[in-house]
């Protein structure tokens, strides 16, 4: 059973840092793996997907990584923004593309 | 453009109670998901439409219907709510099924409280 993990759970930094977020999973066999962000009260909005093929995707000050064989991801944040203040979810999509195994997300605070 | 759509946004029920949760989506995006949120767990799937017409389990289907209307409606129904149903349900699409590489768009949740 593939299993999500997000560490730590929240971090706060201040504002102009640059960041990473951590993703790790238990089973390399995977299909994609995406990065979501959810501010408080809304649903997930899609901001990376990295093909099992794929080794990074970037979109703006965002850029994400996949070591499958390590069971890992990163999201970079550059220069960080109080706008970026969220929580941040990995999901990965298992080598039979039956579902999507969502991890519990970090909390982040950009502070002024 | 209005995405994925979810009512009600908030609804309180009684032990016992059915209700059903709508949603919709002006994407033109063939496949539809069910979601739900409890603090301390990721999301899990409820129950997912690949195509209109078709519809197969998740990972917690047990307590819960669905029907896929048409292809922009996709709606969950709770037949006899218990307070375990207790949860944020979230509503996805995307323009393929599971075998696909695109994103999954999502609705803002429907936050129920079984009593």
């Amino acid at each position: 059973k593939q299993e999500v993990t997000q560490i730590p759970a929240a971090l706060s930094v201040p504002e102009g840092e640059n960041l990473v977020l951590n993703c790790s999973f238990t089973d390399s066999a995977i299909y994609n793996l995406q990065w979501f962000r959810q501010d408080p009260g809304k649903g997930l909005t899609s901001l990376l997907l990295i093909q099992s093929s794929q080794r990074e995707q970037t979109s703006g000050r965002l850029n994400a990584s996949l070591d499958k064989s390590s069971g890992r991801s990163t999201l970079y944040i550059a220069a960080s923004q109080p706008g970026d203040s969220a929580t941040y979810l990995c999901a990965v999509k298992d080598g039979t593309a039956s579902k999507l195994t969502f991890g519990t997300g970090t909390r982040l605070q950009v502070t002024l | 453009n209005a995405g994925v759509t979810q009512t009600p946004k908030f609804q309180v029920l009684k032990t016992g109670q059915s209700m059903t949760l709508q949603c919709a989506q002006d994407m033109n995006h063939n496949s539809m998901y069910w979601y739900r949120q409890d603090p301390g767990m990721g999301l899990r799937l409820i129950y997912y439409s690949a195509s209109e017409g078709t519809t197969d389990k998740g990972e917690v289907p047990n307590g819960y219907n669905v029907s896929r209307l048409n292809k922009r409606e996709f709606s969950l129904r709770l037949e006899s709510a218990a307070p375990s149903q207790t949860s944020v349900y979230f509503c996805a699409s995307s323009e393929l099924g599971l075998w696909g590489n695109q994103p999954q768009h999502f609705g803002d949740g429907t936050r129920l409280s079984i009593l």
